[in-house]
């Protein structure tokens, strides 16, 4: 998981709650992505940072909101109005095209 | 918008026996083809890459091939061994955007 860190690896909340996803690296990469994968489904894009204090939409933005304050932290907070968040949540960091990938966080909304 | 199509969606092989995992791109200026290797409830693991001036690369028992006349490069796995059952992603890097397009995966299923 090459120094990428995501926690906590499962959480649990109530259907109409905020939540914020963590993810850390330590290996100086300027760009940071949030993906969502589903059961047996690809990668879906949500947001991306190529630099601090700025961040692009991805393919599935809607219900999601993120934050570039520092160069190694790229929180993911997943909104009330995210109608289908239970789901595998994955970062990553690239730098020169290759990207890297934490463990995952396993996001279930009851 | 950039799209890569990965073949098969499954594929199943004896122990052994050689796998072949093929994707197709749609950019011509695409110059850079990561694959991944995702095992059940992990990150996806970047296995092998290869960039554009490049028609083959090689590690240990992986290698990639590109053909970008007609945009496809391939994955192939030689002495497949049980370890290797986990999900396969090809991707395309859009320098514009700095970021990835995935294949839809393939499960690769190695039978002892």
């Amino acid at each position: 998981d090459g120094g990428i860190t995501q926690s906590p690896k499962y959480l649990f909340r109530k259907e109409g709650q905020n939540v914020t996803l963590s993810c850390e690296q330590n290996l100086n990469h300027d760009a940071m992505y949030w993906y969502r994968q589903d059961p047996g489904q690809g990668l879906r894009l949500i947001y991306y940072s190529q630099i601090v204090n700025d961040f692009q939409k991805g393919d599935i933005a809607e219900g999601y909101s993120v934050s570039r304050e520092k160069k190694e932290s790229f929180p993911l907070t997943v909104t009330s109005a995210q109608k289908n968040p239970t789901a595998f949540y994955l970062c990553a960091s690239s730098i020169q095209g290759k990207q890297y990938f934490g463990p995952g966080t396993r996001l279930t909304v009851t | 918008g950039e799209n890569v199509e990965q073949h098969p969606s499954t594929l199943s092989v004896q122990e052994g026996d050689s796998a072949v995992i093929k994707c197709t791109y749609s950019d011509s200026a695409s110059n850079y083809f990561p694959w991944y290797k995702q095992e059940l409830g992990k990150g996806p693991q970047l296995i092998i890459d290869i960039r554009s001036n490049v028609g083959e690369k090689k590690d240990q028992r992986i290698a990639v091939t590109l053909n970008k006349t007609a945009k496809h490069f391939s994955l192939h796995i030689t002495e497949t061994q049980p370890e290797d059952s986990a999900v396969y992603f090809c991707a395309d890097f859009m320098e514009y955007g700095n970021k990835l397009v995935f294949g839809a995966g393939t499960i690769l299923r190695v039978k002892s």
